[in-house]
């Protein structure tokens, strides 16, 4: 079975705190995902990656940085987190697809986090 | 996004009864994906349909891509407890990596 684990459940920061999430798969994809999900508004996809130290921003980047130095590893970071970026975080991988899509995308539990 | 429209927002349904639930895009959908997610956890996958007029089915859970490939309809037959949750639709839209998802819709199944 595919694992997508995050590396916290909840989370609580202060506003302009630096804030690291940690997203690791298990099952050798190319492909990971960084989304956020607010209620009405479905998923947004902040930022994603096709390879090691590759990445490209998604719809909306602003605030947020990656990471990408090992394959199974992709960080979100929040360079000075904001009131606006409390949210559900969604780490996703998938299987490169030679036909150039997205692919089947397995997500991990999440992370809430709560900016005060 | 707007790009993909779910509807209906959100639905109570008493145990047993049917129930549907809609995608729609005004653009061709290359793929599309239905999701569940369980309150505060994250996706699971359900089905995957790519082309048009396809139907796949698991369970109690039909899902169905229209000739066109512009809509998508998931349908539950008499539903329980356990397909409470949230229904998320994911399309590729030929944006390469990326999928676009639905705003999704709440599913309470009252006993």
């Amino acid at each position: 079975d595919v694992k997508v684990t995050q590396s916290s459940r909840y989370l609580v920061k202060r506003t302009g705190e630096k804030v690291f999430l940690e997203c690791v798969q298990d099952m050798d994809h190319e492909n990971m995902f960084w989304y956020r999900q607010d209620p009405g508004l479905g998923l947004r996809l902040i930022y994603f990656s096709y390879d090691v130290k590759m990445k490209e921003k998604g719809d909306i980047p602003e605030g947020y940085s990656v990471s990408r130095e090992k394959k199974e590893r992709f960080s979100l970071i929040l360079e000075s987190a904001s009131t606006n970026q409390t949210s559900m975080y969604l780490c996703a991988s998938s299987l490169f697809d030679l036909a150039g899509g997205p692919g089947e995308q397995f997500f991990g539990p999440g992370t809430r986090l709560t900016v005060l | 996004s707007q790009e993909l429209e779910q509807s209906p927002q959100s639905l109570i349904v008493q145990e047993g009864k049917n129930l549907t639930i809609n995608c729609t895009s005004s653009k061709t959908l290359y793929g599309l994906y239905w999701y569940k997610q369980k309150y505060g956890e994250g996706l699971i996958f359900l089905m995957m349909l790519q082309k048009g007029g396809e139907e796949k089915s698991h369970e109690k859970i039909t899902a169905k891509l229209d000739e066109k490939k512009q809509q998508s309809s998931l349908h539950i037959t008499a539903s329980q407890p356990s397909h409470a949750g949230i229904y998320l639709c994911g399309a590729d839209m030929e944006y390469g990596n990326k999928l676009v998802f639905g705003a999704g819709t709440i599913l309470r199944v009252k006993s």
